[in-house]
């Protein structure tokens, strides 16, 4: 079983709507939580960074941790065509190694 | 966000040739920055961790004198493709870490074509 687990999809939903990706992970040790958008051929843009539980709102961007759960989960509202793109979900405790998912892309279509 | 530099965006080299790479942090001082390789549809494989001014960290089954990283100053990373073969070509990523939470911010990317 792999550390953190995350569905590749392809994910297409249609322009306007609610966009909801998931990750889910077996260490409870993990304190750091983030979310990246990676544009094909580019590097990883760090979108969302949490510390441990709850919810962090940035615009169009909500993230969520459930540690009970070992849940995280991110949120697009009002999905445009230039969001699609790969979601990478990674985590870390206090050695500063990230673990990551597998990524999700998202298709946004107009 | 922090702004890291990586250059070239793309390399196309012959068989046995060796490569650099440069990661630069532009507006931060990054004790700790990351090289990473990643191949089409998959997500990122950590190669070595480089801490400024001591030799890297490699993963396990990363081979470190083929991939040579120098960490020479705060905003200054080089990973150098010794004897580079078809088998090295792919998307190398470099990341630096501002200050001492998680966050990391990543580098454009490098394409290695080994012809």
């Amino acid at each position: 079983q792999k550390e953190v687990e995350q569905d590749p999809g392809p994910l297409s939903v249609p322009e306007g709507a609610i966009v909801s990706l998931n990750c889910t992970y077996s260490n409870s040790a993990f304190q750091y939580f983030m979310w990246y958008r990676q544009y094909s051929r580019k590097g990883p843009e760090l979108l969302m960074y949490t510390y441990s539980s709850g919810n962090k709102e940035d615009g169009r961007f909500t993230a969520q941790v459930d540690k009970s759960s070992k849940y995280i989960s991110l949120f697009i509202r009002d999905s445009q065509p230039s969001d699609s793109a790969t979601y990478l979900c990674a985590m870390s405790y206090s050695n500063y190694q990230l673990i990551w998912g597998a990524g999700t892309k998202l298709i946004i279509k107009p | 966000g922090a702004v890291v530099s990586q250059h070239p965006s793309r390399v196309i080299c012959k068989s046995g040739t060796s490569v650099k790479i440069e990661c630069r942090s532009l507006d931060f001082q990054a004790t700790t920055m990351f090289w990473y390789r990643q191949f089409p549809k998959q997500s990122l494989m950590l190669m070595a961790t480089s801490n400024e001014g001591s030799k890297a960290t490699y993963e396990q089954g990363v081979e470190k004198d083929k991939f040579l990283i120098n960490h020479a100053s705060l905003t200054l990373s080089t990973l150098t493709v010794t004897s580079a073969h078809p088998e090295d070509s792919s998307f190398y990523i470099c990341s630096a870490r501002q200050g001492e939470n998680e966050k990391l911010f990543f580098g454009s990317g490098t394409q290695l074509s080994v012809l």
